[in-house]
Parts: C-alpha cells; sequence; structure tokens
C-alpha cells in the first residue's frame, strides 16, 4: 500500500498559486519526500525533493511540516501546463532494495 | 544524452502469446523498476532491480518475468498467464544512497491485448 495519501483532484485558476498536500503519517526518520508529475501519456517526471527543510528550486517549492507527517507542493503561479497528476512518494535511501510505492495522486486540472 | 529508453512505444499481442519489453538505460543508474498503469489509476510495482542479476517482486509480478543480465538493461516479459496485460507500461531508473534518489523514467510502453 501507498505510504502517502493525496486528495484525488483539485482545480486552480491560471496564474494562481496552488497548493498540493500530502500525508505521510508514518513517514520514518531516513525516509525522503519526493515529488513527481505526469502528463497526459508520459512517464512521470521530478519535480522536487526534501527531507526536513523546506526546498526551492526552478519549478516548485516544498513546503514540510515540523514533525514531517505531511507536506505541500507549492505552485506560485499556475499555468496551463501544470494541468497534470502529481505524486508524493517517499523514499528510504538508506535501505538496500528501496521498494518505491506510488499513489493514486492527484490530478491537476487549471482553469485558463 | 543520457537517458532511459523503452520500445515499442506500442505493441499489439494477441492472447495467449509473450511480449518482451524493452527498457535501457545510459545513466549509470544502478536500481531499475517496472510499474504498470491503467487509465484514470496511479502506478503499480511490478519488478525491482538494485543490482545485476538480482531482483525483487512488488505488488503485481504474477505473470510478469524480468532479468537484469547487465546494469543498462531490464527488460519485461509480459507471459500469457497474464489475465489481463493491456496497460500502459513505465520504466524507471534511479540514483543510489550517496545521491538523491530521484527516479528517472521511459516514455512507456503501450500494450494492447487483442
Amino acid at each position: 500500500d501507498a505510504k502517502t495519501t493525496q486528495p484525488n483532484s483539485m482545480e486552480s485558476n491560471e496564474e494562481e498559486p496552488v497548493h498540493l498536500p500530502c500525508n505521510h503519517s508514518t513517514i520514518s526518520g531516513t525516509d525522503y519526500i519526493h515529488w513527481y508529475r505526469q502528463l497526459p501519456s508520459q512517464g512521470p517526471e521530478y519535480v522536487i525533493h526534501g527531507l526536513t527543510s523546506n526546498v526551492n528550486n526552478r519549478m516548485a517549492s516544498l513546503a514540510i511540516a515540523e514533525d514531517r507527517k505531511s507536506s505541500t507542493l507549492i505552485l506560485h503561479r499556475a499555468t496551463l501546463r501544470d494541468a497534470a497528476v502529481y505524486y508524493c512518494i517517499l523514499r528510504d535511501l538508506k535501505t538496500s532494495y528501496d521498494k518505491v510505492i506510488f499513489g493514486p495522486g492527484t490530478s491537476l486540472s487549471v482553469i485558463p | 544524452d543520457g537517458g532511459i529508453t523503452q520500445s515499442p512505444k506500442y505493441l499489439f499481442r494477441k492472447e495467449g502469446q509473450n511480449v518482451t519489453l524493452s527498457c535501457e538505460q545510459n545513466l549509470n543508474h544502478d536500481a531499475m523498476y517496472w510499474y504498470r498503469q491503467d487509465p484514470g489509476q496511479g502506478l503499480r510495482l511490478i519488478y525491482y532491480s538494485q543490482i545485476v542479476n538480482d531482483f525483487q517482486k512488488g505488488d503485481i509480478a504474477e505473470g510478469y518475468s524480468v532479468s537484469r543480465e547487465k546494469k543498462e538493461s531490464f527488460p519485461l516479459t509480459v507471459t500469457s498467464a497474464q489475465k489481463n496485460p493491456t496497460a500502459f507500461y513505465l520504466c524507471a531508473s534511479s540514483t543510489g544512497l550517496a545521491n538523491t534518489g530521484e527516479l528517472f523514467f521511459g516514455e512507456g510502453s503501450r500494450l494492447t491485448v487483442l
């Protein structure tokens, strides 16, 4: 079973910020939080990842709760190209075999 | 350019036939993964491999087989034992423990059983 839970779908208006939540209440101390997004008929692409501190890159920001049991992917200004399915996953990079499990993700619709 | 290549992009199969999907990466990654995706669904893990000549079953391995004879190659065979093989198949590779653990995906192979 996926170790993360996300809302099935969300909507945003174009050029407005989007906050995509993810719950991971059973996260361990060595789990990294990764976000990917998938456009229709394509493979997922990496967006951002973090461990404890908030992270920023050119695509998005990642806000991690102090207890690490939840995180939020922030798209600062949604564009039509951001319409995709967003997946939040955990990766334990301390284990020899990392069984990477994806949940259903959040389908983001962007309204012009 | 470095990347991960899946082939074929589209594949049609008659019932009862085995088919093999190719996955090749030139990123020098140790770990490789196969996922299945059905319409409107998330990714489900079929098999994964951390090193050459070793692989582990994922959540839906029944009816599938893999091999990992070379670091850069991780082919998936969909056997006739797979009852509902029509799906979108995704291969991924990943950096290891010393790096970010970022997953790199291929463009996918869409299998249709006629």
